[in-house]
C-alpha cells in the first residue's frame, strides 16, 4: 500500500499564478482533509470531505479550493496565489468517524514568491 | 483560536531522562486525542492516542495521562533516545468527527547523547 500520495513534494510560483496540489490514497478512506503547517502554529485544517462528492470549510479555507469526485482523489486548487499562502501543505485521510487515526501524505513545501 | 494548547514549545532532554510534553484543551466535545510525531521533511505520524473513558495509555516507551476534569492530557517518552528527537504534536478531535483534528503548536524535542 502507497498509503497517502502527495505531488508536488516542492513547488514555487509566483504571485497570482493557479496550481493544483494533488492528494491520493489507495485505503478506501471515507475522510481526507488538507492542513497547512506555518512555523510555530502547528497544523491547520483547510478543507475537508466526508466522501464523494462532499466537501466543506475548515479553519482557513480562503483562496483555496476542493472537489472529490472520487473516493481516492482529493485535490487542493490555489486560484491565485499569494505570498501568505507560503506554507508546507499535508494531505490526510481517515477511515471514518470512529476509526479516527489520520494517516498523512509527505506534504508538498509551496513557496510564493 | 487555539483549542488545544501545547507546552513547552522546546525541549532538551538528556538521553536516558523523561521527556514530559503537556496539552490543555476547553472543547468538551473531543472525545479522541492523539499524539503525533513529525521528523524533518516528513508528515506526521500517529504515535499513539487515547479516548477520555480511560486515564492512561502505554505503549512501549511513550504514554499518555488523561485527566478528564482538568481537561488536559500529557505525553511522558521514558528513557529518551536521541532518535526520539522530533516535533511532538498533541490533537484533539471532536465526537463524530473523522476529519477535523485540532492540534496545537507543537513541540521541538531534543534528545542529547
Amino acid at each position: 500500500n502507497a498509503g497517502v500520495t502527495q505531488t508536488p513534494k516542492f513547488q514555487v510560483l509566483k504571485t497570482g499564478q493557479s496550481m493544483t496540489l494533488q492528494c491520493a490514497q489507495d485505503m478506501n478512506h471515507e475522510y481526507m482533509s488538507w492542513y497547512r503547517q506555518d512555523p510555530g502554529m502547528g497544523l491547520r485544517l483547510i478543507h475537508y470531505s466526508v466522501g464523494a462528492g462532499i466537501t466543506d470549510q475548515g479553519e482557513v479555507p480562503n483562496g483555496y479550493n476542493v472537489s472529490r469526485s472520487t473516493t481516492e482523489d482529493f485535490p487542493l486548487r490555489l486560484l491565485s496565489a499569494a505570498p501568505s499562502q507560503t506554507s508546507v501543505y499535508f494531505c490526510a485521510s481517515s477511515y471514518s468517524r470512529t476509526e479516527k487515526e489520520a494517516f498523512f501524505g509527505q506534504g508538498t513545501r509551496l513557496t510564493v514568491v | 483560536q487555539q483549542q488545544v494548547k501545547q507546552s513547552p514549545q522546546s525541549l532538551i532532554v538528556q538521553k536516558g531522562g523523561i521527556s514530559i510534553i503537556n496539552c490543555a484543551y476547553e472543547n468538551t466535545a473531543f472525545d479522541y486525542f492523539p499524539w503525533y510525531q513529525q521528523f524533518p521533511g516528513k508528515g506526521p505520524a500517529l504515535l499513539i492516542a487515547i479516548r477520555p473513558d480511560v486515564s492512561e495509555k502505554k505503549e512501549g516507551r511513550f504514554t499518555i495521562s488523561f485527566n478528564k476534569s482538568a481537561k488536559q492530557f500529557s505525553l511522558h517518552i521514558m528513557d529518551s533516545q536521541p532518535g526520539d528527537s522530533a516535533t511532538y504534536f498533541c490533537a484533539a478531535s471532536p465526537l463524530n468527527s473523522g476529519y477535523a483534528l485540532n492540534f496545537g503548536k507543537g513541540t521541538s524535542l531534543l534528545v542529547t547523547p
